[in-house]
């Protein structure tokens, strides 16, 4: 049972406009949800997080947005560069116990073209 | 600073061989983690310290063995692994209260 699913293996885009990443989450106990990318044969790089009490979060060209009440989370990434190319995961632990352990989704690799 | 280091780079060993992997961070970060990923697929976590204690074991062989010797560093030690254990092992550490994972490039493995 797949608790976070990345639905999109794939994802094209031009450079300059922008990229938009999905994930969706079945567990109602996830409270906080993190968007890491990676290279190939590199560890994950992580780049943004958003507790489940707000509903978006900005550093710079990354945005998070989340809707808890779809269980969706979106990462947007303005302007896409060649440089963003690679593979994002999403992750989300819940609280307590259980909030070291992180649930990946399948990841979406995503190809800025120039 | 939020630098994870993670050695060797690449290792090859036997079936019957002994090695071990490591990591460090100083980032005063008083969670330390192991995770394992195969190609195309996400991180495995495998091992958790949280204060330098061992709080989590994902039901892991006994040929792994974790240590964590202080707040800074990790090893894994590997012994009797099968070729199946082939895969990138990645260490990952966040502040005690903190849920931030911070990854290391981590050590290919490949076991022949």
């Amino acid at each position: 049972d797949q608790q976070v699913k990345q639905n999109s293996p794939s994802l094209s885009v031009q450079e300059g406009r922008i990229s938009i990443l999905n994930c969706d989450y079945t567990n109602s106990m996830f409270d906080y949800f993190l968007w890491y990318k990676k290279y190939p044969a590199e560890g994950p790089t992580f780049l943004i997080s958003i507790s489940s009490i707000k509903d978006k979060n900005e550093d710079g060209r990354f945005t998070v947005f989340l809707n808890k009440s779809a269980k969706h989370l979106s990462l947007h990434i303005v302007p896409s560069q060649p440089g963003d190319s690679a593979v994002y995961f999403c992750a989300a632990s819940a609280q307590g116990a259980g909030s070291y352990q992180l649930t990946f989704g399948k990841g979406t690799k995503l190809s800025v073209i120039p | 600073d939020t630098e994870v280091t993670q050695t060797p780079k690449h290792l090859v060993m036997g079936m019957t061989n002994k090695k071990s992997l490591k990591c460090e961070q100083h980032m005063g970060h008083r969670a330390m983690y192991w995770y394992k990923q195969k190609a195309k697929k996400p991180p495995e976590l495998m091992f958790v310290y949280s204060y330098e204690k061992l709080s989590i074991n994902e039901s892991v062989p006994s040929r792994f063995s974790p240590e964590c010797p202080n707040s800074s560093l990790l090893n894994l030690h590997l012994h009797a692994l099968q070729p199946e254990d082939s895969a990138l092992y990645l260490c990952a550490s966040s502040s005690g209260g903190g849920r931030d994972q911070y990854f290391g490039p981590g050590t290919r493995l490949t076991v022949t």
